[in-house]
């Protein structure tokens, strides 16, 4: 079936450094991929998504390159910030094109200034 | 404009005893999504909603948990004979189609707790 995996966490990274979160999915057809963000206190919502091979999504300083070869959305950031801190959740939407989506286990990620 | 919402924000109640959930989509969306986030499982599908079409209930876990949509907008969330396995955060989410790139939008999510 569909799945997705994501490194576990939690990530602490002292401010300005390098971020990568590694993302893989395993489907049948070609999904749509994306990055959901959930700050402390929020609702989850879209950091950036990819929806055919070779697409890269990015959104506020993130990025991810769909990678069908590899079945990989890795998410990266060349510097991340304090407000960064959040729960990060890959997902891929069901190729039988209803849109629902499945998700990773989340990523938290905690970054000290 | 306004964003999915979803009440109430927090729910206990005791073994055994029915909850419903409420969801409000954004105006105009067709898609609407039930997911369910907990320690144990992650986030997982529950129930789709698109138009007028037969919802896909594939994810629900079991005969006790039910949906319905009213009039292509706000949907409820049924749980009966709650067990303590059903606490959870259960979230709404809608998009303007139910096609596989169509960003979600997510409601803040209601916390039950089966006591």
């Amino acid at each position: 079936g569909n799945s997705v995996t994501q490194m576990e966490g939690p990530v602490t990274l002292s401010e300005e450094a390098f971020l990568t979160i590694n993302c893989t999915y395993t489907a049948t057809g070609y999904p749509s991929l994306f990055w959901y963000v959930q700050y402390p206190g929020e609702g989850l919502q879209l950091l950036l998504k990819a929806t055919k091979a070779d697409d890269k999504g990015s959104n506020k300083g993130f990025e991810a390159t769909y990678r069908k070869e590899t079945t990989s959305f890795h998410l990266e950031k060349g510097s991340v910030q304090v407000s960064d801190s959040a729960v990060y959740f890959c997902a891929l939407s069901d190729p039988s094109n209803t849109g629902k989506l499945i998700f990773g286990q989340g990523t938290t990620l905690q970054v000290k200034p | 404009g306004a964003g999915v919402s979803q009440s109430p924000s927090n729910k206990v109640t005791e073994k055994g005893k029915d909850v419903e959930l409420r969801c409000d989509p954004i105006s105009g969306h067709t898609a609407l999504y039930w997911y369910r986030q907990s320690l144990g499982q992650g986030l997982e599908f529950l129930i789709y909603f698109q138009g007028n079409s037969a919802p896909d209930k594939s994810g629900l876990p079991s005969d006790r948990f039910s949906a319905e949509r009213t009039g292509g907008s706000v949907s409820t969330l049924t749980i009966q004979r709650t067990q303590q396995e059903d606490s959870a955060v259960y979230l709404c989410a809608s998009s303007l189609a139910g096609l596989a790139h169509n960003e979600q939008f997510f409601g803040p999510g209601t916390r039950l707790t089966v006591l």
